[in-house]
């Protein structure tokens, strides 16, 4: 099975744009979970979807959303971006939304805001 | 909050060589995951080993296996016959058995295997 995919892999913007970043799970998963990392406040989580809902969401301001398609793929959009939205965005799925299911990463989206 | 906390920043170990990487976690909850990850500097995070709290067995996966200690709340893992590629940053990971509840992360120790 292909594994899980985000695009683009790295992107560029400046201070109050919007972006919007893209993960594919991996066949068959409908859980897709995305997470930020920095190197000050490491690996934070934002949100989780399943079944086209977000069922749980991390600390993170509204101008961090995101939705889920039918087929599982999940989309993660920043509004009035910030320097401080500089990081890698992970994105994660798995087979079910519980707990103990293992969650598969992707290769991540490099953000980087001017 | 639950709370993961990884004391080591940086770890080395030789080639062929055991080493364990720490990490204590806080949480009220009695029914719970945590896991082990590795991120390569290629970026793409690996799972490396996962452990139910209800079991208290420890987990194994060939050569890695972890000390899970629920009344300490203390979960290390041992990397026996290190290799190469072993090299990376791990991270240790919670997440509670409460339906829809969100992965926290420790600040992650980064492994260096010495040739």
């Amino acid at each position: 099975k292909a594994g899980v995919t985000q695009t683009p892999r790295y992107l560029i913007k400046t201070r109050g744009q919007q972006v919007t970043l893209s993960c594919s799970p991996i066949s068959g998963h409908r859980s897709v979970s995305w997470y930020q990392q920095t190197p000050g406040q490491g690996l934070q989580f934002l949100f989780e979807y399943f079944s086209e809902t977000q069922r749980n969401k991390g600390n993170f301001p509204g101008r961090f959303s995101g939705r889920q398609f039918s087929n599982s793929r999940s989309e993660m959009n920043v509004s009035t971006l910030e320097l401080g939205d500089s990081a890698l965005y992970l994105c994660a799925s798995s087979l079910d939304g519980g707990s103990g299911y293992k969650q598969f990463f992707g290769p991540g989206t490099r953000l980087t805001v001017l | 909050a639950q709370t993961v906390t990884q004391s080591q920043p940086e770890m080395s170990v030789q080639e062929a060589e055991t080493v364990t990487l720490s990490c204590t976690y806080d949480t009220s909850e009695s029914d719970y995951y945590l896991f082990w990850y590795k991120q390569p500097p290629s970026r793409q995070m690996i799972l490396v080993i996962r452990q139910e709290a209800y079991k208290q067995q420890n987990a194994t996966e060939n050569r890695f296996s972890v000390n899970f200690q629920k009344a300490a709340k203390s979960f290390s893992l041992k990397i026996s016959d290190s290799q190469l590629g072993d090299a990376a940053m791990y991270f240790c990971a919670y997440r509670s058995a409460r339906n829809n509840n969100d992965m926290r992360f420790g600040a992650g120790t980064r492994l260096t295997v010495k040739p």
